[in-house]
């Protein structure tokens, strides 16, 4: 079974600087996504980033990155010229890219148990 | 267009009641999945559903949980004879589901179920 784990129960960070989160994972598949997902107090989860395995490249959006180490199985999240509105609960997530023979089920997310980021104006 | 909707947004009942959560998913997707959140904890799969498919509820804690997908669409999560342990925040998601693999899931703002 996979497991995620992020080591930092919480994090703070200034507002408009850089701040990496961390997380690693434990498989024995080659072909996986991973992602990171933020949570507000509303509760809902919104996906961050997404990372394929099989990708060399770094996934980036807008002020977000991620550093994948494969063989390491390490999956930070940098959050540059961080923002108020950055500040959630941050949670790192594996998914199996193969498809179960129920038809599917390997497609859910294993999630670790989150690190809480501040933003300090 | 709309996103997943869950309903209550909270809950809070007596030890030993049933409670139904109900999860509508976004048009046209055909994975479902619930979640479960414990205080200070990440998300922990219960239960998949993908078309027609019988459904994956290897996650299920306990046979007091059980989830039904009517028409492919409406999902109700039911927990009978609720335990104090059952206190949490129950996500749902949907996906296009199908062959395509990178499919990410998007999910509700989800149900606080607390048990007095």
């Amino acid at each position: 079974a996979q497991t995620v784990t992020q080591s930092q129960p919480e994090m703070s960070v200034q507002e408009a600087e850089t701040v990496t989160l961390s997380c690693t994972y434990d498989t024995s598949e080659s072909d996986y996504y991973l992602f990171w997902y933020k949570q507000p107090p509303s509760r809902q989860m919104i996906l961050v980033i997404r990372q394929e395995a099989y990708k060399q490249q770094n996934a980036t959006e807008n002020r977000f990155s991620v550093n994948f180490q494969k063989a390491a199985k390490s999956f930070s999240l940098k959050i540059s010229d961080s923002q108020l509105g950055d500040a959630a609960m941050y949670f790192c997530a594996y998914r199996s890219a193969f498809r179960g023979g129920s038809g599917g089920s390997n497609y859910k997310l294993t999630f670790g148990k989150g690190t809480l980021l501040t933003v300090n104006p | 267009g709309a996103g997943v909707s869950q309903s209550p947004s909270n809950k809070v009942t007596e030890k030993g009641k049933d409670v139904e959560l109900r999860c509508d998913p976004i048009s046209g997707h055909t994975a479902l999945y619930w979640y479960r959140q414990s205080l200070g904890q990440g998300l922990e799969f219960l239960i998949y559903f993908q078309g027609n498919s019988a459904p994956d509820k290897s996650g299920l804690p306990s046979d007091r949980f059980s989830a039904e997908r009517t028409g492919g669409s409406v999902s109700t999560l039911t927990i009978q004879r609720t335990q104090q342990e059952d206190s949490a925040v129950y996500l749902c998601a949907s996906s296009l589901g199908g062959r395509e693999r990178d499919q990410p899931q998007h999910f509700g703002d989800g149900t606080r179920l607390s048990i007095l």
